[in-house]
């Protein structure tokens, strides 16, 4: 099966710049996750569709970051304005089911660099 | 935080060695997963414990679970410099139904 895909792979921006990244998850995976990875840390949550509705977006700074599920398939995640401090990776991932007894599927991410 | 810890932060051993690395947790967990992740890439599950189980086996690969101590060991066997990668061990919070990761170890195997 295809795996999570994501682009770009890489981005390089000024502060107070926009930027949007795109994912599409494995067919047929119903949950859809987009993870914050600073480097040298863990995966950070910042989002989890379940279909098209949010599950879970409490460590979404929502003054900045947005994010939607079109059709319940692909899904952007958009920072506008980004800040230094946004410097990081950021993973997509997708899961057959919400519950979490299904291992999640990673994409390679976006390495986000703010200068 | 309610980020679990991964100890040690680094690991470089010889390969054909074994490799131990430990996971603590703080919250009540479903289960608790084990991913690894290489330079630049996603992260790729590796295996998968329940609360309810004890020990786990996949391959050269060993995982137990004690939930009296919040506590998680992750063994692997006759390591190769394959190996060499970041492993990270994620919590399935029960309540909340969130998969939540810890910092992780580097493991590097040198030939």
């Amino acid at each position: 099966e295809a795996g999570v895909a994501q682009s770009p792979r890489y981005k390089i921006i000024e502060k107070r710049q926009s930027v949007a990244f795109w994912c599409n998850p494995i067919s047929g995976h119903a949950t859809l996750y987009w993870y914050q990875q600073i480097l040298g840390q863990g995966p950070k949550l910042l989002i989890q569709f379940q279909n098209n509705g949010v599950v879970d977006d409490s460590q979404l700074p929502k003054d900045r970051f947005s994010a939607e599920r079109l059709k319940g398939v692909d899904s952007t995640l958009k920072i506008q304005p980004a800040k230094l401090e946004d410097s990081a990776v950021y993973l997509c991932a997708s899961s057959l089911r919400g519950r979490l007894n299904s291992p999640l599927h990673f994409g390679n991410g976006t390495r986000l660099t703010v200068t | 935080s309610q980020q679990g810890e991964e100890d040690p932060q680094a690991l470089s051993i010889q390969e054909g060695e074994n490799a131990t690395m430990n996971c603590s947790y703080k919250t009540s967990i479903n289960n608790l997963q084990w991913y690894r992740q290489n330079s630049g890439r996603g992260l790729v599950h590796l295996i998968l414990i329940r609360s309810n189980e004890r020990e786990k086996h996949s391959g050269r690969l060993r995982v137990t679970l004690d939930t009296s101590k919040k506590s998680s060991s992750w063994l692997i066997t006759a390591s190769r410099a394959a190996d060499t990668a970041s492993y990270f061990c994620a919590e399935g919070q029960g309540g909340s139904e969130k998969l939540v990761f810890g910092k992780g170890t580097k493991l590097t195997v040198n030939p």
